[in-house]
């Protein structure tokens, strides 16, 4: 009964590779983000979905492409990763996209990229 | 753009210390305010919110005031404990309709 829940909780993988995180909500909400924490906890966003359909892309490289199959599940496949990507990504998701509903944030998953 | 910016840390304090986080934004119109909590190892958790000038949130004996006047949004507690060790982050919800994030403040309470 988690309401957002997103795997692996931990990655471990070595430069070069290609890799995805899933993320999937429960609540029934119309948004879906992810953020990027970075070893200084500074938490920026990346990418915001609203009904399958892409919003926000903040300058993220696009080795890094999200997929929203349906509005519970927003996935990020990572391709070519580099040591720079190393970083814990969380999962979120918001009922709406506006007002003033907040967001609720899965456990994350710490990526090392070795 | 939008941004957030709160008091950096680490903050210490003793056990039945007043607490205070300040936390000051920019937005254009009027934005919601959060005020999430990060325990190690885990994701972040609403604390408190508040929608529109001079609405005060309040949980777990946090509270905050939302202040047009001064643009700020600081927390308070009037006695921490052990357990309210973590990562505070102020945050708004933008005429974007991003939800952007203060720096974080780490919190760390002696017994």
């Amino acid at each position: 009964d988690t309401a957002v829940s997103q795997t692996p909780k931990y990655l471990v993988t070595q430069m070069g590779n290609d890799k995805s995180i899933k993320c999937e909500q429960n609540l029934g909400h119309d948004t879906m983000y992810w953020y990027k924490q970075d070893s200084k906890k500074f938490l920026k966003i990346m990418f915001s979905y609203n009904n399958k359909e892409l919003i926000i892309n903040e300058t993220v490289p696009n080795r890094f492409s999200p997929k929203s199959p349906d509005k519970a599940h927003l996935n990020l496949h990572i391709n070519s990763l580099e040591l720079g990507d190393s970083a814990v990504y969380f999962c979120a998701s918001s009922l709406t996209l506006g007002g003033n509903t907040e967001a609720f944030f899965g456990q994350g998953t710490r990526l090392t990229v070795v | 753009g939008d941004s957030v910016t709160q008091m950096e840390g680490p903050v210490t304090l003793s056990e039945e210390a007043f607490l205070t986080i300040n936390c000051t934004y920019t937005a254009t119109g009027y934005p919601s305010l959060f005020w999430y909590v990060q325990y190690p190892g885990e994701g972040l958790q609403l604390l408190l919110k508040a929608t529109k000038a001079d609405d005060k949130g309040s949980n777990k004996g946090f509270e905050a005031t939302y202040r047009k006047e001064t643009t700020s949004f600081h927390l308070e507690k009037g006695s921490v404990q052990v357990s309210d060790s973590a990562v505070y982050f102020c945050a708004l919800r933008s005429s974007a309709s991003k939800i952007i994030f203060g720096s974080g403040t780490r919190l760390s309470i002696r017994p």
